[in-house]
């Protein structure tokens, strides 16, 4: 009874390090999605999926790359970390083209790059 | 992606109905009404969803005005543990679950 697991779970990084947040999801869902919450804000959206092989730009991608490796796992890369980068970043995932049913969230990787 | 204007912040006492408005006047059609809450420290959890009529399951119950312009989450009887933001997102076939701001409910006891 998994749901969305993120790895890791806290991580500090120096600035122009790189490193890769890792989502799974055992629901069999096609949409995946990447956030960020920065303190006292809301979601914004990085990256999106609907399906395995294909990624959308969200609201905030520049920084970020993605690779949706296949249905379960969804990546996120900083490939050179900054200070702006520093925030929560959760991964989400339901089943695509269906209004009607609910998102499951992971439990959020927090970031802090110095 | 439609969009939704949703209160800053409410207050409510322990024990007592809570109502959280939406609004959502550019709804299409074949937008699904989506609640999501996101307690503190915590990612956000679904709520409820709802197209056209009244819904309700064991966490809340979902109003929506009968020209879908507007919905209310009711909670019956808000308890600390309710003590969230609430996110009233407008979800369509196929399209991506985008985030407002919320509504951050403070529950006194």
């Amino acid at each position: 009874n998994a749901g969305v697991t993120q790895t890791p779970k806290f991580q500090v990084l120096k600035t122009g390090q790189s490193m890769t947040l890792q989502c799974a999801q055992d629901m069999n869902h096609n949409s995946m999605y990447w956030y960020r919450q920065d303190p006292g804000m809301g979601l914004r959206l990085i990256y999106y999926s609907a399906s395995e092989g294909t990624t959308d730009k969200g609201e905030v991608p520049n920084g970020y790359n993605v690779s949706r490796l296949n249905k379960r796992e969804f990546s996120l890369r900083l490939e050179s970390a900054a200070p702006s980068q520093t925030s929560v970043y959760f991964c989400a995932s339901n089943p695509r083209g269906q209004g009607n049913t609910e998102a499951f969230f992971g439990q959020g990787t927090r970031l802090t790059v110095v | 992606d439609a969009k939704t204007t949703q209160p800053n912040s409410m207050e409510s006492n322990e024990e007592e109905p809570v109502h959280l408005p939406c609004n959502h006047s550019t709804i299409s059609g074949t937008d699904y009404i989506h609640w999501y809450r996101q307690l503190p420290s915590q990612g956000p959890e679904y709520v409820i969803h709802g197209l056209t009529s009244n819904v309700n399951n064991r966490m809340a119950s979902l109003a929506i005005a009968e020209d879908r312009k507007s919905s209310t989450l009711i909670l019956h009887r808000a308890t600390l543990r309710d003590a969230a933001v609430y996110y009233c997102i407008l979800l369509e076939y196929g399209n991506k679950l985008v985030f407002g701001a919320g509504t951050i409910l403070r529950v006194k006891s």
